[in-house]
């Protein structure tokens, strides 16, 4: 059974604290993104990458950053995480020049205090 | 800017009543999906359309590419079925997916 693993359900971070999230498929897909999901405003795309080494600039990158070292782990970094950073966070993957299977991860949903 | 849009945003029924969730794109696009959320739960791909109709089960997915109108329909609904809705557009190859808002169903028993 494929799939997108996120390391953590939930997290509770301190303001100013540097947070990582951590995404692993196992499909070995090329293409994988990072999400937050907000009430009233559905799924923002933070940050995607086409191949190891390479990120894009989502829609709401302002704040994070990700890391994309393996192709099989895309990381999203909260550099010095703030309250409005409090969001379920979601993580997919496809593979390249695909327009079906995307995978998506269970979420993580971070709390920042 | 490339969006999406959804109606309507929320959405109570009865159990059995026949279910409509409309979704609208600005542009051409290559494909659309539809992604269902249950509470607490991960988002699980119901269907990727680019023409005409498909059916799973007791829902059904249609594509109008004229009018840039996708529908979701539920035959009848059960309160398992309560959950977030999403539909989103893939607009070319790579890119990612545009996301509509989502519609929130609720099936009352």
């Amino acid at each position: 059974d494929v799939k997108v693993t996120q390391s953590s359900r939930y997290l509770v971070k301190r303001t100013g604290e540097k947070v990582f999230l951590e995404c692993v498929q196992d499909m070995d897909h090329e293409n994988m993104f990072w999400y937050r999901q907000d009430p009233g405003l559905g799924l923002r795309l933070i940050y995607f990458s086409y191949d190891v080494k390479m990120k894009e600039k989502g829609d709401i990158p302002e704040g994070y950053s990700v890391s994309r070292e393996k192709k099989e782990r895309f990381s999203l970094i909260l550099e010095s995480a703030s309250t409005n950073q409090t969001s379920m966070y979601l993580c997919a993957s496809i593979e390249a020049g695909r327009g079906d299977g995307y995978t998506f991860g269970s979420g993580t949903r971070l709390t920042v205090v | 800017k490339n969006e999406v849009e959804q109606s309507p945003q929320n959405l109570t029924a009865q159990e059995g009543e026949f279910i409509t969730i409309n979704c609208s794109y600005s542009v051409g696009i290559s494909a659309l999906h539809w992604l269902q959320q249950h509470p607490g739960g991960g988002i699980v791909s119901l269907f990727m359309l680019s023409s005409g109709k498909k059916k799973h089960g007791r829902l059904i997915a249609t594509i109008n590419i004229q009018e840039k109108h996708s529908s979701l329909h539920i035959t009848a609904s059960h309160p398992r079925d309560s959950a977030v809705y999403i539909c989103a557009a893939l607009y070319s190859g790579n890119t990612p997916l545009v996301f509509g808002k989502g519609t929130r169903l609720s099936v009352i028993a």
